[in-house]
């Protein structure tokens, strides 16, 4: 079964440091891997994912994650964050199914708090 | 509008009530799915659906009943509500071979 840890509940940067947020999963074949944004009392919105190919992958809103198949990690990051980015991060891992396609399985999710 | 939408967005229903929450979208996207989401647990997927008349368990999905008898509805249905089934529940589709889109979500409190 595949699983997907974020270890920082909570992480508080300040307005125009750079961010990581870590994500470790476990699948025992290539995994489809996503960072998922919620803002508060809003939905989900993909931020990127990765399928295949090159392992260092662009999202939105300047994001990027890095997919290191020798550490099990999705991590994500931006050089520069903005008060705006405050918001839950979630990292969900898909695996094949024949039933579903892409079944997800999400992370705890991460707090991002920005100090102006 | 196009989209996925759920409703009601706000629920406030008693234990032991039956309650019926709707999701709806334009896409004609295949897969459709249920989750919620509970502090510290991230999302959990309670139902999915892979095509009308499809329907398997997820990972939570004791207490919840779904159907899909049209492609563009999946409703989520709580027989006899129970206080730990408060959450925030979030239904998404999907196309095949692509990602998921959710919807805003429906914050269901049982009293």
């Amino acid at each position: 079964a595949q699983s997907v840890t974020q270890p920082d509940i909570h992480i508080t940067v300040s307005e125009g440091a750079s961010l990581e947020l870590r994500c470790n999963y476990s699948y025992g074949a290539t995994p489809y891997l996503f960072w998922y944004v919620q803002s508060p009392g809003q939905g989900l919105q993909l931020l990127l994912k990765y399928f295949s190919g090159d392992t260092l992958v662009q999202g939105i809103k300047g994001f990027e994650a890095e997919f290191k198949r020798s550490q099990s990690s999705f991590n994500l990051r931006k050089p520069s964050v903005h008060w705006s980015d405050a918001a839950e991060y979630f990292c969900a891992v898909g695996a094949q199914d024949n039933n579903a396609g892409n079944m997800l399985t999400f992370g705890g999710g991460t707090r991002l708090m920005v100090k102006p | 509008d196009a989209g996925i939408t759920q409703s009601p967005r706000y629920k406030i229903t008693e234990t032991g009530r039956q309650v019926t929450l709707m999701c709806h979208q334009t896409w004609s996207h295949s897969y459709m799915f249920w989750y919620r989401q509970d502090l510290g647990h991230g999302l959990r997927l309670i139902y999915y659906s892979a095509a009308a008349d499809i329907t398997d368990k997820g990972e939570v999905p004791d207490g919840y009943v779904v159907s899909r008898s049209k492609t563009e509805n999946f409703p989520l249905t709580l027989e006899s509500a129970t206080r730990s089934q408060t959450s925030v529940y979030f239904c998404a589709s999907r196309p095949q071979g692509s990602r998921e889109f959710f919807g805003p979500g429906t914050r269901l409190t049982v009293l």
